[in-house]
C-alpha cells in the first residue's frame, strides 16, 4: 500500500499564481485533512473532510479552497498565492479519531 | 476547543539518558491523546495513542506515555536515548472530528 501520497513534493510559486496540491490515499479512509507546518507553530488545520463530497474549515482557511469529489482524493487549492503561504503542507487521513492519522510526506511550497 | 501545551521547545539529552517530553491537555470531555514523531524532511509518524483503555501506553521504538487525569498530562518517556531518537515530537488531542497539535519539541541526542 502507498498510504497517503502528496504531489508535488516541492514547488516555487510567484505571488499571485495559483496551484493545486493533490492528496491521494488508498486505505479507504473517510476523514482527510490538510495542515500547514511553520517553525514554532506546530501543525495548523486548514480544511478537512469527513467524507466524500464534504468539506469544512479548520483554523487557518483563508486563501485556500478544497474539494473532495472522490473518497480517495483531497485537493487543496491556492487561488492567488501570497508569501505568507510559504510553508510545508501535510495531508493526513484516518478512519476516525481513535485510530489516529496517517500522514503524507509533505509538500514544501515557497511563494516569492 | 481542546488543546495541548508542550513544555519546552528543545530538549537535549545524552545517549543512554532518560528522555522526558511533557504534554498537558485541555479537554472538556475524555480525550484521545497521541504522540507523533517527525524525522527531518518526513511526515509525522504515530508513536502511540491513549484511547481510554490502559493509562500507561507503550508505543514504538521503546517509547511510552502515561495518562494522568488529575494532572491533565500525557508525558512521553524513553528510558535510554539513542542517536536515532533525534527528531521533533508532537503531542495531539482529539477535538471534534480532528486532532489539535502542540507546537512540538525538538530532541537532540548528544554522543
Amino acid at each position: 500500500n502507498a498510504g497517503v501520497t502528496q504531489t508535488p513534493k516541492f514547488r516555487v510559486l510567484k505571488t499571485g499564481q495559483s496551484m493545486t496540491l493533490l492528496c491521494a490515499q488508498d486505505m479507504n479512509h473517510e476523514y482527510m485533512y490538510w495542515y500547514r507546518q511553520d517553525p514554532g507553530m506546530g501543525l495548523r488545520l486548514i480544511h478537512y473532510s469527513v467524507g466524500e463530497g464534504t468539506t469544512a474549515k479548520g483554523e487557518v482557511p483563508d486563501g485556500y479552497n478544497v474539494s473532495r469529489l472522490k473518497k480517495q482524493n483531497f485537493l487543496l487549492g491556492l487561488e492567488s498565492a501570497a508569501p505568507s503561504q510559504t510553508s510545508v503542507y501535510f495531508c493526513a487521513s484516518g478512519l476516525g479519531l481513535q485510530s489516529g492519522y496517517t500522514f503524507g510526506s509533505g509538500t514544501r511550497l515557497t511563494v516569492v | 476547543a481542546q488543546s495541548v501545551t508542550q513544555l519546552g521547545s528543545h530538549v537535549s539529552v545524552s545517549e543512554g539518558a532518560l528522555v522526558l517530553l511533557r504534554c498537558n491537555y485541555s479537554s472538556s470531555v475524555p480525550p484521545y491523546l497521541f504522540w507523533y514523531v517527525q524525522y527531518p524532511n518526513q511526515g509525522l509518524q504515530l508513536l502511540l495513542k491513549y484511547t481510554s483503555a490502559a493509562t500507561l501506553v507503550k508505543g514504538i521504538n521503546g517509547f511510552e506515555a502515561e495518562f494522568k487525569k488529575s494532572e491533565t498530562s500525557f508525558h512521553l518517556t524513553k528510558p535510554s536515548a539513542h542517536m536515532s531518537d533525534a527528531a521533533e515530537y508532537f503531542c495531539a488531542v482529539s477535538d471534534d472530528y480532528k486532532l489539535s497539535f502542540g507546537a512540538g519539541t525538538t530532541v537532540t541526542v548528544r554522543a
